[in-house]
């Protein structure tokens, strides 16, 4: 299985400030026919579903706000929320979808 | 709009099996690959298996030998069975689509509300 491993765990930002989230892959998560990384982002918050921010690594979903943007490739990606709203409180969780069995980071915390 | 709503029983026996079905409105089975993950209390998302328009299907091997997806009763639904279940399959349950870009499925790109299922 390959493993995604996130860091922090948890993570403090102040209102305005920049959120940086890391996510390890253990193996490659690019796609060669495609030359795409399957690697996606989503946001959960307390009672509600996860939630699609970005996906193909650095690809904003329809509606997500501009301040998320994601970036990386192979086995080394970043989720960074340029400038934190108070709306933006949740876990975060990486997602790989190359390979099966698909699997999921451990969520990181943010907080205000 | 297309919405997903997961149905099923909150409380299983250990032994018994689960089943849950998932209703699509706005949207049919037609048209994506669907899947079911789960969220185990305080834990990670797990990927459970997914199935293809035409009902083929392809599971976590670790569960493999006990999870069933399949087409439900109509086009607007689909179903998952865990049989032999035990504490540890206590999660909420979420059905999903994967997104279809181009040909590529690259992530899950809408989700139920989840329901809790308690193994007890």
């Amino acid at each position: 299985d390959i493993v995604m491993t996130q860091s922090p765990d948890s993570l403090a930002v102040s209102l305005g400030e920049r959120a940086t989230i890391n996510c390890k892959s253990s193996q490659s998560v690019l796609y060669k026919s495609n030359n795409k990384n399957y690697l996606a982002w989503y946001q959960q918050k307390p009672g509600q579903p996860p939630k699609l921010l970005i996906y193909w690594a650095s690809i904003r979903e329809s509606g997500v706000p501009d301040r998320f943007s994601g970036s990386g490739s192979g086995t080394d990606f970043t989720l960074t929320i340029s400038s934190l709203q108070a709306e933006d409180v949740a876990v975060y969780y990486c997602h790989q979808q190359l390979t099966i069995p698909y699997t999921f980071g451990q969520g990181t915390n943010l907080e205000i | 709009q297309v919405q997903l709503q997961e149905s099923g029983p909150g409380l299983v026996k250990p032994s018994e099996t689960l089943s849950l079905t998932c209703s699509i409105s706005g949207g049919s089975i037609s048209s994506n690959y669907w899947t079911w993950i789960r969220q185990p209390p305080g834990k990670r998302l797990e990927w459970i298996g997914y199935m293809s328009p035409s009902g083929g299907t392809q599971y976590s091997p670790s569960l493999k030998s006990r999870v069933t997806i399949s087409m439900g009763t109509s086009r607007t639904q689909f179903s998952l069975k865990v049989t032999s279940v035990t504490a540890a399959d206590t999660a909420v349950y979420y059905c999903a689509r994967i997104s279809s870009i181009g040909g590529y499925n690259p992530a899950l790109d809408l989700w139920g509300q989840g329901t809790l299922v308690t193994v007890s």
